[in-house]
């Protein structure tokens, strides 16, 4: 398995203004990927963000609007630019090892 | 596009067996998984099957997977205050895919 830090935990923030959320994992992964899962609701998959190449887009998210850096195999960010309220979700980071897929413990995201 | 669905409530007995179901639509499905998330907390794996297999089962938790007909089960034996939770279904067609989730099954017990 593989131990996930993901930071911050929670953040309330203002409209208009960015959130870059961090993601350490204690071992080297290949495969990151990051999800959204919106209140009441099922998690969603925002994007892949493989080390050495530009994160790849799930449709309906774009990159200027959620930012990705992957600069090695340890660490990954995923930013959410000029929030609005229907941002209000938690965010959570994923790795693949071998079969088994594991998440960070998420960010709960409000926006007022 | 890839769909997963499950029921969104299930009611059960302390000490009963719980069965949560969930149909898949993508027949490029590798790996199928569960999740467990109890309120406020992450995401649990409790255990995952490989398309080529029917049956796996760990302690008190048995997966079956009908590949033929896309479905998948788990039941929980001896249902325990402690099972209560969201339980989510998931999906993987391999290589860099990401998961597929269900909406999520909200496992209630009753005393």
């Amino acid at each position: 398995s593989a131990v996930i830090s993901q930071k911050p935990s929670r953040d309330i923030c203002q409209r208009g203004t960015s959130l870059t959320i961090q993601c350490q994992v204690d071992s080297q992964v290949t495969m990151m990927f990051w999800y959204r899962q919106q209140p009441g609701q099922s998690l969603t998959l925002i994007a892949t963000a493989n080390q050495g190449s530009e994160a790849t887009y799930e449709s309906g998210f774009v990159i200027d609007k959620f930012p990705i850096s992957r600069p090695n195999l340890t660490f990954s960010t995923l930013t959410v630019s000029n929030m609005s309220p229907e941002d209000s979700s938690i965010y959570l980071c994923s790795l693949i090892i071998s079969t088994e897929a594991f998440f960070g413990q998420g960010t709960r995201l409000t926006v007022v | 596009g890839e769909d997963v669905e499950q029921s969104l409530f299930l009611s059960v007995r302390e000490g009963d067996s719980s069965v949560i179901n969930c149909t898949y639509t993508d027949s490029s499905s590798t790996y199928l998984y569960w999740y467990k998330q109890e309120p406020g907390a992450g995401l649990q794996l409790l255990t995952y099957i490989f398309s080529n297999m029917d049956m796996k089962q760990d302690q008190r938790l048995t997966v079956l997977l009908n590949k033929k007909d896309k479905h998948l089960s788990l039941r929980i034996a001896d249902t325990q205050t402690g099972d209560s939770a969201i339980y989510f279904c998931a999906e993987r067609g391999g290589g860099a895919d990401g998961l597929t989730f269900g909406k999520g099954t909200h496992l209630i017990i009753q005393p």
